[in-house]
């Protein structure tokens, strides 16, 4: 079984409609990211929780909210979906700080598609 | 704030060829350097990092040398294989300030290797 396991892995939905990404790890870890991948843009960063009760704005939170449900669960919403919220769409992990040795784990992402 | 700016692809290779993706930063202090690969389908995963100048990640050929004074990661493997086509993103984690714990990702680079 995957470490950080996303759900649903694709996902279609119309403009305006709420739409929920569910993230789920076995790490152990406490720290979760979510980040959207987009073609020529990489991987940007949305909201990141370093514990339960800590829960950060990224580089592009607008439209978007998270709740960390618990150590091992960490959930995206899109409150009201858009067509260029039309990414892949990746929950990541990781155990302390990234600056030192430690490293991001990822799931095997969403892909979302806004009509 | 932070930045990382990798070579325009795609890079497409034959087999045994040797491969360069060219990365550069701008961060404040010293930040930590990444490569991660993402294989088709799946999330990124980290192939290699330095955490200080002068340092050399490696893993699987792959190398990277932290160049502070031209402020490069450039990454390098001198025979590449068929199962090496994947997408390569450089990463940066800074060590303080807003940027403390999270990486800030280059654009992506799309490798196609060719028999």
């Amino acid at each position: 079984d995957a470490d950080v396991t996303q759900t649903p892995r694709n996902r279609i939905t119309k403009t305006g409609k709420r739409i929920m990404l569910e993230c789920s790890q076995t790490k152990g870890h406490d720290r979760m990211y979510w980040y959207r991948q987009d073609p020529g843009l990489g991987l940007r960063l949305i909201y990141y929780s370093f514990d339960v009760k800590d829960i950060n704005k990224g580089e592009i939170s607008d439209g978007y909210s998270v709740s960390r449900q618990a150590q091992a669960k960490f959930s995206l919403s899109l409150e009201s979906a858009i067509p260029n919220q039309t990414a892949l769409y990746f929950c990541a992990t990781s155990a302390g700080v990234l600056a030192t040795n430690e490293k991001l784990f990822f799931g095997s992402g969403t892909q979302l598609s806004v009509l | 704030g932070n930045s990382v700016t990798q070579m325009e692809g795609p890079v497409t290779l034959s087999e045994e060829a040797f491969l360069t993706i060219n990365c550069t930063y701008t961060a404040t202090g010293y930040p930590s350097l990444f490569w991660y690969v993402q294989y088709p389908g799946e999330g990124l995963q980290l192939l290699l990092k330095a955490t200080k100048a002068d340092d050399k990640g490696s893993n699987k050929g792959f190398e990277a040398t932290y160049r502070k004074e031209t402020t490069s990661f450039h990454l390098e493997k001198g025979s590449v294989q068929v199962s090496d086509s994947a997408v390569y993103f450089c990463a940066l984690s800074a060590p303080g300030g807003t940027s403390y714990g999270k990486l800030t990702f280059g654009q992506g680079t799309i490798l196609t290797v060719h028999p």
